[in-house]
């Protein structure tokens, strides 16, 4: 299977501490995203890249949350000093630009923050 | 800014019953739209997309939708409702051009009742 994968799957960690994910795009896939979702919600844009160019993120990315593409291919997250608010499913999505954005998306990664 | 509202948080019919699911969205220019659904504890999967041809689209697993410019509508239609399609659905806007990141909806949970 060449879909999007996401490490870990799940994530428990105390407030206070730093997390980081990774992110495998589909291998010919430029284009890379990272969405937040929480219980109840639709998932919510954080930040894309085009290869390794961050080119946009949301306010909703504080100066806590940061994130690489080094290479162009694999992408990772951090969260550090971690707090209660950031419990969430954090989904990652890829595209090629002639596709007409249709993203696929990963299992994603459970975090919760005790 | 775009956004996308769908109506009812929770809908509920029996199997073999139309499965109708609504979604209006608001941009300042004809945008992408989708529709994904997620089962729980995973990501998301696309269903159908509207990108400027035909405004009746059809999907996977008989889903089909239609693209309403006027009432700025996308709403989700399956004639015969399954057991199997209990899950999340989202609705999802996006630009054309710049990162095309996704804006979905709160999300519809369906239910199937035997």
């Amino acid at each position: 299977d060449t879909g999007v994968s996401q490490d870990p799957r799940h994530k428990i960690t105390k407030r206070g501490q730093n997390v980081t994910f990774r992110c495998d795009p589909i291998s010919e896939h430029n284009r890379l995203y990272w969405y937040r979702q929480t219980l109840g919600q639709g998932p919510e844009f954080l930040t894309y890249f085009q290869n390794e160019a961050q080119l946009e993120k949301s306010r909703l990315l504080s100066d806590r949350f940061s994130a690489e593409r080094p290479k162009g291919s694999f992408s990772t997250l951090e969260i550090q000093r971690t707090e209660q608010g950031d419990s969430a499913m954090y989904l990652c999505a890829s595209s090629s630009p002639g596709q007409r954005n249709e993203q696929f998306f990963g299992p994603g990664t459970r975090l919760t923050v005790l | 800014a775009q956004s996308v509202t769908q109506l009812g948080s929770h809908v509920s019919v029996s199997e073999g019953a139309l499965v109708l699911l609504r979604c209006n969205y608001s941009s300042s220019v004809p945008p992408y739209l989708f529709w994904y659904v997620q089962y729980p504890n995973q990501g998301l999967q696309l269903l159908l997309k509207y990108t400027s041809a035909a405004t009746l689209v059809k999907g996977i697993n008989g889903f089909e939708a239609e693209f309403k410019k006027s009432e700025t509508s996308f709403h989700l239609t399956k004639p015969s409702a399954h057991m199997s399609d209990a899950a999340e659905y989202f609705c999802a806007v996006s630009d054309l051009r710049g990162a095309q990141k996704l804006v979905f909806g709160q999300g519809t949970r369906l239910t199937i009742n035997p």
